[in-house]
């Protein structure tokens, strides 16, 4: 299957900081790339779905000024974690599909804010 | 509106039994419906999905799944458990006929614990 390379796998933060997470699809274009969050032994919360060039769409109760969003091109997309705190410390996974497929998953992305 | 229901939220079964994991669905369009592993720390791998084609649906690692449509169901079943089964598994739905680009909706998630 396609793949999508999230990075970094973990990252530790001091708190007001804030926190950068990449996702990559690597052998396809990602038109539409998929932000969830995960606590811990509960399900993927959705956080937002953005499109290439276009602005992210954000699931309800999720702060667009907190969690920044950028899919600026067919193969990249950002979260930016501002001004972190200690209660955003959770594990993001992205996903990225193209029109054709189903979405695949990164890796993931533990973050610790301390 | 899609949802999906996964009963039990965790289920232990000895090396070499059956597995059966549940899920329901709720979708008010024809769905696609999928099957996701998760091991620790690690994202979701696909195991298999039904997109409208044979019912009985054959996945990776041995795993098949079966669409019923009368009982709104997409269970998992494994003939022989495998200790590297031993993970969280994430039924999921998808609008993919839909407007919102083939969001995926996911149940809570059924640990399986695999004894020896």
């Amino acid at each position: 299957g396609a793949v999508v390379s999230q990075h970094p796998s973990w990252v530790i933060c001091k708190s007001g900081t804030s926190v950068k997470i990449e996702c990559r699809s690597l052998d396809f274009q990602a038109t539409t790339m998929f932000w969830y969050r995960q606590f811990p032994k509960q399900s993927l919360m959705l956080m937002a779905t953005s499109n290439e060039g276009s602005k992210a769409t954000y699931e309800q109760g999720v702060e667009k000024d907190k969690f920044l969003i950028n899919h600026a091109s067919l193969t990249l997309s950002t979260l930016t974690v501002t001004s972190a705190h200690p209660e955003d410390s959770s594990f993001y996974i992205c996903s990225a599909r193209d029109p054709y497929t189903e979405a695949f998953f990164g890796q993931g992305t533990r973050l610790t804010v301390v | 509106a899609q949802s999906v229901t996964q009963l039990g939220s965790h289920v232990s079964v000895s090396e070499g039994a059956l597995v059966l994991l549940r899920c329901n669905y709720s979708s008010s369009v024809p769905p696609y419906l999928f099957w996701y592993v998760q091991y620790p720390n690690q994202g979701l791998q696909l195991l298999l999905k039904y997109t409208s084609a044979a019912t009985l649906v054959k996945g990776i690692n041995g795993f098949e799944a079966e669409f019923k449509k009368s009982e709104t169901s997409f269970h998992l079943t494994k003939p022989s458990a495998h200790m590297s089964d031993a993970a969280e598994y994430f039924c999921a739905v998808s609008d993919e006929r839909g407007s919102t680009l083939g969001r995926l909706y996911f149940g809570r998630g059924t640990q399986l614990t695999v004894w020896p």
